[in-house]
């Protein structure tokens, strides 16, 4: 009954390489969300999608590219990964309004090496 | 820019005593706060959500309160547990969308 799923947990990687995450909700939310967690624990927000639409694109590099099949899906892919893109990658949902509560998944541990 | 900033960093206290952590954020217009909980190498657990109309939220030991005005919002725990031992992460809304984290508070509650 887990409401927000990230896969994989882990990963680790060679730079240059390209990887995805990938993330579902089934709480039913409308809103999904992209935050990056660096090594000093500093949470950011890197994209929004509302109905598949994307709102926010926190100036992320366009290596970076969300995808949303539909509603209670939101995958994130990365080209030709660097080191710098170790972090930890939390998935989140909320309803569809600026002001709804939101519920986050436990996060992808990438590593590039 | 909305900056959010929490005070102490690190905090450490004997079981049973009551904790009280401290969020501020530069920008009043906000239209919610929420507080977290991060266990290591695990997601984050919301906590408490209080609408900017609201003053406080409670649940269970915990009660936030909310000062929109002098931008400030404080997590009180009763009677804490070793199991209460966490980063505690306060994030605020300015209905753009998007969360302002700030870097937490990491409790250590000793037994």
């Amino acid at each position: 009954d887990t409401a927000v799923s990230q896969t994989p947990k882990y990963l680790v990687t060679q730079m240059g390489n390209d990887k995805s995450i990938k993330c579902e909700q089934n709480l039913g939310h409308d809103t999904m969300y992209w935050y990056k967690q660096d090594s000093k624990k500093f949470l950011k927000i890197m994209f929004s999608y509302n109905n598949k639409e994307l709102i926010i694109n926190e100036t992320v590099p366009n290596r970076f590219s969300p995808k949303s099949p539909d509603k209670a899906h939101l995958n994130l892919h990365i080209n030709s990964l660097e080191l710098g893109d170790s972090a930890v990658y939390f998935c989140a949902s909320s309803q569809m309004g600026d002001s709804a509560e939101q519920f986050f998944g436990p996060g992808t541990r990438l590593t590039v090496l | 820019k909305q900056e959010v900033t929490q005070i102490p960093a690190a905090l450490s206290v004997p079981e049973g005593e009551n904790l009280v952590l401290n969020c501020s954020f530069t920008d009043s217009a906000i239209y919610n706060l929420q507080w977290f909980r991060q266990d290591p190498g695990k997601g984050l657990t919301s906590l408490l959500l209080i609408q900017s109309s609201q003053r406080e939220q409670t649940s269970g030991r915990l009660n936030a309160s909310l000062d929109k005005s002098s931008g400030r919002s404080t997590l009180y725990i009763a009677a804490s547990q070793p199991g209460d031992s966490a980063t505690y992460l306060c994030a605020v809304s300015k209905g753009d969308y998007k969360l302002s984290f700030g870097a937490g508070t990491t409790v250590t509650v000793r037994a």
